[in-house]
């Protein structure tokens, strides 16, 4: 299995703030890295595929980066919509794996 | 735009068949280079992976429930199809079904995801 590891696990920041989750993959996905946000009781949305490609809709304050096992979701200025979980993903192993989840608080 | 519903028995007792279904609307489950996963997330927890199924049948599944799980499509109605066997307690989860998307060969990710349904395994 390709292990995903995120942190921090949970982060508190305030509204205005940047942003960063990183996500470390226990061996190289490529360019086969997604990022997702969940609310609380919703599903999972796509914000960012192929590493950095922001999915259609997804404000330009979301953005990713990174290559082979080191990876990056920015939110450039935090708002309050975006408190929320994030998950990576990777989808390089057929054997699709998620990171642990980074909670994004209020602070 | 294209959504996703599951349907299915929100209680399942121990040892039996966990049935759902997920019903596509807005498209075909038969156009573009797409394939159909199941994904379950046990209260408070993480994302897990469950298998994904093409519409020529084709399968794929996580080797940590591979022996349990059948996926399964019906393009005439729409539909795909989780099965999974003999369950416990432990499979007690919200259960999503959502799209995968094959883009080149650079990219795959899930771009429609169903509302998710929880099933409980209890007696």
């Amino acid at each position: 299995d390709v292990q995903m590891t995120q942190s921090p696990s949970s982060l508190s920041a305030s509204v205005g703030d940047r942003v960063t989750i990183t996500c470390r993959a226990s061996q190289t996905t490529s360019t086969f890295l997604n990022w997702y946000q969940q609310k609380p009781g919703k599903a999972p949305k796509l914000l960012i595929y192929a590493v950095s490609t922001l999915q259609s809709g997804v404000p330009s304050r979301f953005s990713g980066s990174g290559s082979g096992t080191d990876f990056t979701l920015t939110i450039s200025s935090l708002q309050p919509e975006d408190f929320a979980t994030y998950y990576c993903q990777q989808s390089y192993s057929t054997l699709y794996t998620f990171g642990q989840g980074t909670k994004l608080e209020i602070k | 735009q294209v959504q996703l519903q599951e349907s299915g028995p929100g209680l399942v007792k121990p040892s039996q068949t966990l049935s759902l279904t997920c019903t596509v609307s807005a498209g075909s489950i038969s156009s573009g280079s797409y394939y159909w996963s199941w994904i379950r997330q046990p209260a408070g927890k993480g994302l897990e992976w469950i298998g994904r199924v093409y519409t020529s049948g084709s399968t794929n599944y996580n080797p940590s429930l591979k022996s349990r799980v059948t996926l399964s499509v019906d393009t005439s109605k729409n539909q795909f199809s989780l099965k999974l066997r003999s369950v416990a307690a432990a499979d007690t989860a919200v259960y999503y079904c959502a799209r995968g998307v094959h883009h080149g060969d650079y990219a795959n990710y899930f771009d429609y995801w169903g509302q998710g349904t929880l099933v409980t395994v209890s007696s």
